[in-house]
């Protein structure tokens, strides 16, 4: 069965300071992958996405994810951390024919401290 | 770029009562629309898929006759929670995939907070 696991609840990290997220996957096929972000009380905006090409993937706010198979891994990086950065962080994997359901991981809460 | 209004935003309702929330897509046509649950500080639930024109097909475990879903446009969705109790208080979302886009990243709603009292 398809599934994605974010192993970290929540991360603090520093204004300014880079960031990682993880994210590891498990799926029969070659996976369609994304990053969601949600703002508290807010619904999710895409990130970024991976289909196929090139396994660095450069998405929206100057984060950018790195796909490798190997490691059924898609993290998440930022080498600057924003306070505005603070949100929930969903990874996504996208599953069947057609109509792509989306299955999310359990989020990450970033925090971000002065 | 592709928009999904979702409203209301939030609602409160009585216990036995229902609520309809409408998912619309604004500018472009949604095939295919997905409704999802999430509770407090938790991940996204997929509860149904719906597809315009036909019936939803809902995932394993969601009551079907609950959670009523209507597509009967390529633009609006909606999901009514029948006989509301305090357990469907919750927050849901829908998203929506357009009519021949390859973008394979759904655009989402922006939500409904539903308190059942």
């Amino acid at each position: 069965a398809q599934s994605v696991t974010q192993p970290d609840i929540h991360i603090t990290v520093s204004e300014g300071a880079s960031l990682e997220l993880r994210c590891n996957y498990s799926y029969g096929a070659t996976p369609y992958l994304f990053w969601y972000v949600q703002s508290p009380g807010q619904g999710l905006q895409l990130l970024l996405k991976y289909f196929s090409g090139d396994t660095l993937v450069q998405g929206i706010k100057g984060f950018e994810a790195e796909f490798k198979r190997s490691q059924s891994s898609f993290n998440l990086r930022k080498p600057s951390v924003h306070w505005s950065d603070a949100a929930e962080y969903f990874c996504a994997v996208g599953r069947g024919t057609g109509g792509f359901k989306t299955i999310f991981g359990a989020g990450t809460r970033l925090f971000v401290k002065a | 770029g592709a928009v999904v209004s979702q409203h209301p935003s939030w609602v409160i309702c009585k216990s036995g009562t229902s609520v309809k929330i409408e998912c619309r897509s604004l500018d472009f046509q949604a095939t295919t629309m997905f409704w999802y649950r999430q509770f407090p500080k938790q991940s996204l639930m997929l509860m149904a898929t719906s597809n315009e024109g036909s019936k939803a097909t809902y995932e394993q475990g969601v009551e079907k006759d609950k959670f009523l879903i209507n597509h009967a446009s390529l633009t609006l969705s909606t999901l009514t929670v029948t006989s509301a109790h305090p357990e469907d208080s919750s927050f849901y979302i829908c998203s929506a995939r357009s009519q021949g886009r390859t973008n394979y990243g759904y655009t989402f709603g922006s939500g409904t907070r539903l308190t059942v009292v």
